[in-house]
C-alpha cells in the first residue's frame, strides 16, 4: 500500500526568504505526484503535479518540485515567499495504474512580516 | 464557469440525525470522490464513484452512505451511524483514467459538519 510522509507539519518563514516543504512516499509501483494547496476554510487546489517526464516541475506562481525516485521524494521548494503563501499545502501520491490519492498530513506555512 | 460546487457551507447534525451533504460539478467529469479532513491528519478517503450506478468504498465508509444516479451529482449522507461526524468535507472530481495519466483530482470548496 501507498503511504506519504510529511515530515514538517509546520513551517514558520519570513516574508522574501526560500521555502522548503519535504514529501517522502513509498510505493512499489510507478506513481503519480502531485502538491496541493489549501487556504482557509477552502477546498484544495491543485498546485503542480508530476506525472512522467522531466523530474522538475513549476506551477505558475514561483513553487517548484522535484520528482526523485531514488530517495522516493517530492519536495516543493519557493525562492523566496509571499505573505500570500501562508496557507496547508499537501502532497498526495497515487499509483499510476490504481484509483486511490493518498494525502500526507499537511504542512502548514505561516509566512511572517 | 466549470467546476464543483457543495452545499451547505456550514451544516449542523443533532444527535441521532441523517444529513446529507451535496457535492455537483459540471466538468463533465466521469469520477466522484468524497473525503473527510480533520486537523492534522490530511485527508482520508470515504467513497468514490467511477461510474454513474457503481461506486466503492473508501477507508472510512462506516457511517457514510453516496449514490450516484448522475454523472454530475454525488451526494453524501452521513447517518447516524457516524460517531464523530464533526469535520470539513470536501468533494472532489475526475476524468477517469484511459490512455494517459490524466486522472488529477479537481476539489469542491468543502461542507463543515459541526454536531449540536
Amino acid at each position: 500500500a501507498q503511504s506519504v510522509t510529511q515530515l514538517d507539519s509546520q513551517v514558520p518563514v519570513f516574508e522574501e526568504a526560500p521555502v522548503e516543504l519535504r514529501c517522502n512516499y513509498s510505493s512499489s509501483v510507478s506513481v503519480y505526484l502531485f502538491w496541493y494547496v489549501q487556504y482557509p476554510n477552502q477546498g484544495l487546489q491543485l498546485l503542480l503535479k508530476y506525472l512522467s517526464g522531466s523530474t522538475l516541475v513549476e506551477s505558475i506562481n514561483g513553487f517548484e518540485a522535484e520528482f526523485n525516485k531514488s530517495q522516493t521524494s517530492f519536495h516543493l521548494r519557493k525562492p523566496s515567499v509571499h505573505i500570500s503563501d501562508t496557507a496547508e499545502y499537501f502532497c498526495a501520491v497515487k499509483e499510476a495504474a490504481g484509483n486511490k490519492l493518498t494525502f500526507g498530513g499537511g504542512t502548514r506555512v505561516l509566512v511572517k512580516p | 464557469d466549470g467546476g464543483i460546487t457543495q452545499s451547505p457551507k456550514y451544516l449542523f447534525r443533532k444527535e441521532g440525525q441523517n444529513v446529507t451533504l451535496s457535492c455537483e460539478q459540471n466538468l463533465n467529469h466521469d469520477a466522484m470522490y468524497w473525503y473527510r479532513q480533520d486537523p492534522g491528519q490530511g485527508l482520508r478517503l470515504i467513497y468514490y464513484s467511477q461510474i454513474v450506478n457503481d461506486f466503492q468504498k473508501g477507508d472510512i465508509a462506516e457511517g457514510y452512505s453516496v449514490s450516484r444516479e448522475k454523472k454530475e451529482s454525488f451526494p453524501l449522507t452521513v447517518t447516524s451511524a457516524q460517531k464523530n461526524p464533526t469535520a470539513f468535507y470536501l468533494c472532489a472530481s475526475s476524468i477517469r483514467d484511459r490512455v494517459g495519466p490524466q486522472e488529477t483530482q479537481y476539489f469542491g470548496p468543502g461542507t463543515r459538519l459541526l454536531v449540536l
